[in-house]
């Protein structure tokens, strides 16, 4: 079990490209979930997959924002036409939910985003 | 609304104790509590289910309260790995298991 892994780890984009960031979960994992952090702050939720289907999909998040699980293992994140506001470090977590107990959620590494 | 955590920053010496408390508006089912050091991810410490358990991991325990809606970590004998960002998580319901982080308690140790 090597825990969850991003990639990339850094990306450095200009204002108006599209970029694209890839989830590998933990192997048995049912759950993965995306959230978005900027300095200073907690993760903020955006979205999250049980097995291939995307449960939920935050408010907050742009129709530039899009999120896909193809047969419930690696998960991408494409932002379409990025804004300076969109930098932030994007972080992908997974979970085995099994039964009526709590969701344990393992975050990996991060990919951060740093529009210029 | 985000969970509210008190202190914002504490510095300790080493071997001293700490109490990190999260309290939320809303009616709570689990919280979670992270550590995460500078530009690292946030590491899973435990989670506490409604019921008002308190949980235990060497040196680092927590409680929940469900009647108050707050939940408190309580660091003993800090050791300067305990250096870090410490972030409460909530949910609201079993089943829907989206995180609301809280607004974070930044813990320094010095030797």
């Amino acid at each position: 079990d090597t825990g969850v892994s991003q990639n990339p780890r850094h990306k450095i984009t200009k204002r108006g490209q599209n970029v694209t960031f890839r989830c590998d979960p933990i192997s048995e994992h049912n759950r993965l979930y995306w959230y978005r952090q900027t300095l200073g702050q907690g993760p903020e939720f955006l979205t999250y997959f049980q097995n291939e289907a995307q449960l939920e999909k935050s408010r907050l998040l742009s129709d530039r924002f899009s999120a896909e699980r193809p047969k419930g293992s690696f998960s991408t994140l494409e932002i379409q036409r990025t804004e300076q506001g969109d930098s932030a470090m994007y972080l992908c977590a997974s979970s085995l939910i099994a039964g009526g107990f709590g969701d344990e959620q393992f975050f990996g590494p991060g990919t951060r985003l740093t529009v210029l | 609304q985000q969970p509210v955590q008190s202190p914002q920053a504490v510095i300790l010496r080493e071997g001293e104790d700490a109490v990190i408390n999260c309290s939320s508006s809303k009616a709570l089912y689990s919280v979670h509590w992270y550590r995460q050091k500078h530009g690292e991810a946030p590491v899973f410490l435990m989670i506490l289910l409604k019921g008002g358990e308190q949980k235990g991991h060497e040196k680092i325990s927590a409680s929940f309260n469900e009647k108050k809606q707050q939940s408190s970590l309580y660091l003993t004998a800090s050791q300067l790995s305990y250096s870090g960002t410490y972030f409460c998580g909530t949910t609201v319901h079993f089943g829907n298991e989206k995180l609301t982080f809280g607004t974070g308690t930044r813990l320094t140790i010095i030797p």
